[in-house]
């Protein structure tokens, strides 16, 4: 498939336990993103990575860890969440040409999660 | 600070009724202003960016700067149009901040 991928697309946890998110883009891109989306708040940005660099971190508890192993690839690994960090995880790309303004973000189809 | 304001959590509108969805930005600079969609079970996704000028799916959006706003218009709703919507500007390089959104539902 082309585009952003994540895998799992569905996850229900522990408290106490620890998984990971993955996200693979397929676009040649050199940023990734994860979002937050729940239903009680809009859309919020956790982390940047440009280059393999994080560039962003935008207040995000501990128990989230962001990890790029290379520009493709994104991983969001969860420790000890809790029941409110439910909520549907978004990976996100584009290229960053370095100019002035935006560019277009793709979205991968998200990854729900469940914390019991 | 950066702020995006949708005011409508929910719009809804008959088929073949104009529609407009409405978006305030209070940002610094002159940011780029971006509307995704997102229909039901699909993923989140460009709908059309400012800077385009482009009618996508009947839809277009005017930047007003004196008015900080970005509102997203179409002329004939149609039934497909159904779907959450957000409004994104962006003035941080590669930085998106997302209003709340608005659900529109395009009732037969």
């Amino acid at each position: 498939e082309t585009g952003v991928t994540q895998t799992p697309r569905h996850l229900v946890m522990g408290m106490t336990n620890k998984k990971s998110l993955k996200c693979e883009q397929h676009l040649g891109h050199n940023a990734m993103y994860w979002y937050k989306q729940s239903a009680k708040k809009p859309l919020e940005l956790m982390f940047v990575y440009n280059f393999k660099e994080q560039t962003e971190n935008n207040s995000v508890p501990s128990r989230f860890s962001p990890e790029c192993p290379n520009s493709s690839h994104l991983f969001l690994h969860l420790h000890t969440l809790q029941p409110e960090d439910s909520a549907l995880y978004l990976c996100a790309s584009s290229q960053v040409s370095g100019g002035v303004g935006g560019n277009t973000i793709y979205f991968g189809e998200g990854s729900w999660l469940t914390v019991v | 600070a950066q702020r995006v304001t949708q005011p409508e959590k929910l719009l809804s509108v008959f088929k073949g009724a104009p529609v407009e969805l409405k978006c305030n930005y209070s940002y610094s600079g002159s940011p780029e202003l971006f509307w995704y969609v997102q229909y039901s079970r699909q993923r989140l996704q460009l709908l059309l960016r400012h800077i385009s000028r482009e009618s996508i799916k009947g839809f277009t959006a005017d930047l007003n700067k004196g008015e900080t706003s970005f509102h997203l218009k179409k002329p004939f709703a149609q039934e497909e149009d159904s779907a959450m919507y957000y409004c994104a500007p962006n003035n941080a390089g590669n930085m998106l901040t997302f209003g709340g959104g608005t659900r529109l539902m395009v009732k037969p």
